[in-house]
């Protein structure tokens, strides 16, 4: 398994602005995964981050709102960008471990104001 | 495209009752599975997962699914729930990604209700 924690856990911000979520793994992983979960919504998939190569994006997402970093093999940052109140989400990273076996962080809680 | 399709929104159950959570998905191969849940204010905890052999699978916290071909499903069962497993339950169907890892697909989720 993976321990993984986010910074920060939770945060209330003002439209327009940007927030930078961190994600941090306690062992080296090829892949980490950013999701979004809306209210009372299930999981979407937002970018896959590779370590050394730019981030894939899914469908409906793009990098100019939701920059990827990935400098290292333990750790990724999401920034949601220019903020509006349909960006309230929880955010939350996973990585791949053991057999194809997801692991999550406990999310990122944002509101937007 | 994979989908997954959890058909219950919200269900009730009397603790000490048996469980059954659907899960129905879609997808040209075989597919890998995954069962998870998520507490109040919590991640995302792995319950169980199926790659392939024996299509019952056993796991956490006395969690088992039933991996089913030809109707494809792999619901989830507990034999005699606990008020603790009040959360809601997501299916997720991953298919492998070149290079390593999966991409999960994740269904709408279950939310479960235990009654004392």
């Amino acid at each position: 398994s993976a321990v993984i924690s986010q910074k920060p856990s939770r945060d209330i911000c003002q439209r327009g602005t940007s927030l930078t979520i961190q994600c941090q793994v306690d062992s080296q992983v090829t892949m980490m995964f950013w999701y979004r979960q809306q209210p009372g919504q299930s999981l979407t998939l937002i970018a896959t981050a590779n370590q050394g190569s730019e981030a894939t994006y899914e469908s409906g997402f793009v990098i100019d709102k939701f920059p990827i970093s990935r400098p290292n093999l333990t750790f990724s940052t999401l920034t949601v960008s220019n903020m509006s109140p349909e960006d309230s989400s929880i955010y939350l990273c996973s990585v791949v471990a053991g057999a194809y076996e997801q692991y999550f962080g406990p999310g990122t809680r944002l509101t937007v104001t | 495209a994979q989908s997954v399709t959890q058909p219950d929104i919200h269900i009730t159950v009397s603790e000490g009752a048996s469980l059954e959570l659907r899960c129905n998905y879609s997808y040209g191969a075989t597919p890998y599975l995954f069962w998870y849940v998520q507490s109040p204010g919590q991640g995302l905890q792995l319950l169980l997962k199926y790659f392939s052999g024996d299509t019952l699978v056993q796991g956490i916290k006395g969690f088992e699914a039933e991996f089913k071909r030809s109707q494809s499903s792999f619901n989830l069962r507990k034999p005699s729930v606990h008020w603790s497993d009040a959360a809601e339950y997501f299916c997720a169907v991953g298919f492998i990604l070149t290079g390593g890892g999966n991409k999960l697909t994740f269904g709408t989720g279950t939310q479960l209700k235990v009654e004392l």
